[in-house]
């Protein structure tokens, strides 16, 4: 997990509160994501972004929004968590290779439980 | 919606034994790619083949990609109990950025 970081590791929190997550990186990679994982889904896209203040919506982004005000920072906040967004989250960040294809480098993931 | 599909869901080997997993996916890609989840830990890149290659090969890995078939396999030769872990297949759906990944296939390599 080298040169990503994801915080906090673990919340515990309880319904209708907002939530952060942060990730931070020192890649300096342009790309970056947030993924949830859930038993039997996998991991689904949440939100991405491709630089600075450019962010774009993945396949379950209700119920999230993103921003980036750094190239290093990425933050997913739950406005109002719901125990339907309990679930492990995983940020992500890759840089284009020559080729055009990206390849993902993981953080550790951040276990959020909502009650 | 999962654009790729990992079968079977597990499987469970012995050391030395080869692991196939297999992965389908629905739409056109420019590559596909393969990721190794050890327990509790973030997905780590293991291979990436792209869609005018047939065949792969990185130490023990061998990846084949049939774009007429929409299917993808991995196959880990003589395994060992460190290869345990949930093995996913992504691909970029013709977007170069944005990955879609499957739900898994979990190898257990018994010693």
């Amino acid at each position: 997990d080298a040169g990503i970081t994801q915080s906090p590791r673990h919340k515990v929190t309880e319904t209708g509160t907002p939530v952060t997550l942060r990730c931070h990186q020192t890649e300096n990679h342009r790309y970056m994501y947030w993924y949830r994982q859930d038993p039997g889904h996998g991991l689904r896209l949440i939100h991405y972004s491709y630089g600075v203040k450019d962010t774009d919506k993945g396949e379950v982004s209700d119920g999230y929004s993103v921003s980036r005000s750094k190239t290093e920072d990425f933050l997913l906040t739950l406005e109002s968590a719901t125990s339907s967004q309990t679930s492990v989250y995983f940020c992500a960040i890759s840089e284009e290779l020559v080729f055009g294809a990206n390849v993902l480098t993981f953080g550790a993931g951040s276990r959020l439980t909502v009650l | 919606s999962q654009q790729g599909e990992e079968d079977p869901q597990a499987l469970s080997i012995q050391e030395g034994e080869n692991a196939t997993m297999n992965c389908s996916y629905k739409t056109s890609i420019n590559n596909l790619q393969w990721y190794r989840q050890n327990s509790g830990r973030g997905l780590v890149h293991l291979i990436l083949i792209r869609s005018n290659e047939r065949e792969k090969h990185s130490g023990r890995l061998r990846v084949t990609l049939d774009t007429s078939k929409k299917s993808s396999s991995l196959l880990i030769t003589a395994s060992r109990a460190a290869d345990t872990a949930s093995y996913f297949c992504a691909t970029d759906g013709g977007s170069n950025y944005k990955l879609t990944f499957g739900k898994g296939t979990l190898l257990t390599v018994n010693p």
